[in-house]
C-alpha cells in the first residue's frame, strides 16, 4: 500500500513566485522525512529533510513544514527559478528501518519565465 | 567524480534473458540500497546492505532477483529470466552509518532496463 502520497502530479509556477509542494502520509510511525529533486536521466538528489521532532526546517530558498497531527508535509521554494524545474519526490523513513525510504509518486514542477 | 556510479546506464534485453547491473557507492559509505522506479511512480525499496551483509529484502524482490555485495564495496543486482514487467529504472543509493539510520542517501544515475 502507498504510505506516502503526492496527490498533485504537476505544478506550474512563474519565475520569482512561490512553489508549494504537498505530501501526505498514512503511517504515524514515520519519524524522518526528506525531499528529493530529480532531473531527467539523473538519479534523485537530496534537497532537504526534517525530523518528526521539528515542524520546520529551512535551507536557503527551501523550507519544509511538517504537520504531524495532519500527517502532512509541504515544501516551499521561494523564489522559484527556472533551474527548479524538475520532479520532486517526498520520502519518509522509520529510524529503526535501516534507512529504507518510502517515496511518493512525485510532482513535476515547471517554472515558467 | 566521487558520487555513486552505476553500470550500464541502459540495458535492452529479450524476455527470458539474464541481466546484471553494477553499483559503485561513494567509497566511505558502508550502507547500500537498491530501488526500482517505474514510470509515473517514485522509487520503491528492493534491498539493503550494510557492508557485505544483506539485511533486508522487499517482497518485491522475487526469487528471480539476487543482489550481492561481496567485499562490502560495489554491489551487483542480477535478474534471471527477465519479464516485461521488470522494465524499470534500477537505482542504487549509498550512505554512511551514523548515529541514526536516517542519514542522507545519495543516489546514482540509475540503470534503465527495457525488456522486449
Amino acid at each position: 500500500d502507498q504510505q506516502v502520497k503526492q496527490n498533485s502530479p504537476s505544478l506550474s509556477v512563474q519565475e520569482g513566485r512561490i512553489s508549494i509542494l504537498n505530501c501526505d502520509y498514512t503511517n504515524s510511525m514515520f519519524d524522518y522525512f526528506l525531499w528529493y529533486k530529480k532531473y531527467p536521466a539523473e538519479g534523485p538528489t537530496f534537497l532537504i529533510s526534517i525530523s518528526s521532532i521539528k515542524d520546520k526546517n529551512e535551507d536557503g530558498r527551501f523550507t519544509v513544514f511538517l504537520n504531524k497531527s495532519a500527517k502532512h508535509l509541504s515544501l516551499h521554494i521561494v523564489p522559484s527559478q527556472p533551474g527548479d524545474s524538475a520532479v520532486y519526490f517526498c520520502a519518509a523513513s522509520l529510524t529503526d528501518s535501516w534507512g529504507k525510504l518510502q517515496f511518493g509518486a512525485g510532482t513535476q514542477v515547471v517554472v515558467t519565465p | 567524480d566521487t558520487g555513486v556510479s552505476q553500470d550500464p546506464r541502459h540495458k535492452i534485453t529479450k524476455r527470458g534473458q539474464n541481466v546484471t547491473f553494477r553499483c559503485d557507492p561513494i567509497s566511505e559509505h558502508n550502507r547500500l540500497y537498491w530501488y526500482r522506479q517505474t514510470l509515473g511512480q517514485g522509487p520503491e525499496f528492493l534491498t539493503y546492505f550494510q557492508n557485505e551483509a544483506q539485511l533486508e529484502k522487499s517482497r518485491l524482490l522475487s526469487d528471480r532477483f539476487s543482489a550481492e555485495r561481496p567485499k562490502g564495496s560495489f554491489s551487483t543486482l542480477e535478474i534471471q529470466r527477465t519479464e516485461q514487467g521488470d522494465s524499470a529504472m534500477y537505482l542504487c543509493a549509498s550512505t554512511s552509518q551514523g548515529l541514526i539510520a536516517t542519514d542522507t542517501q545519495y543516489f546514482g544515475p540509475g540503470t534503465r532496463l527495457t525488456v522486449l
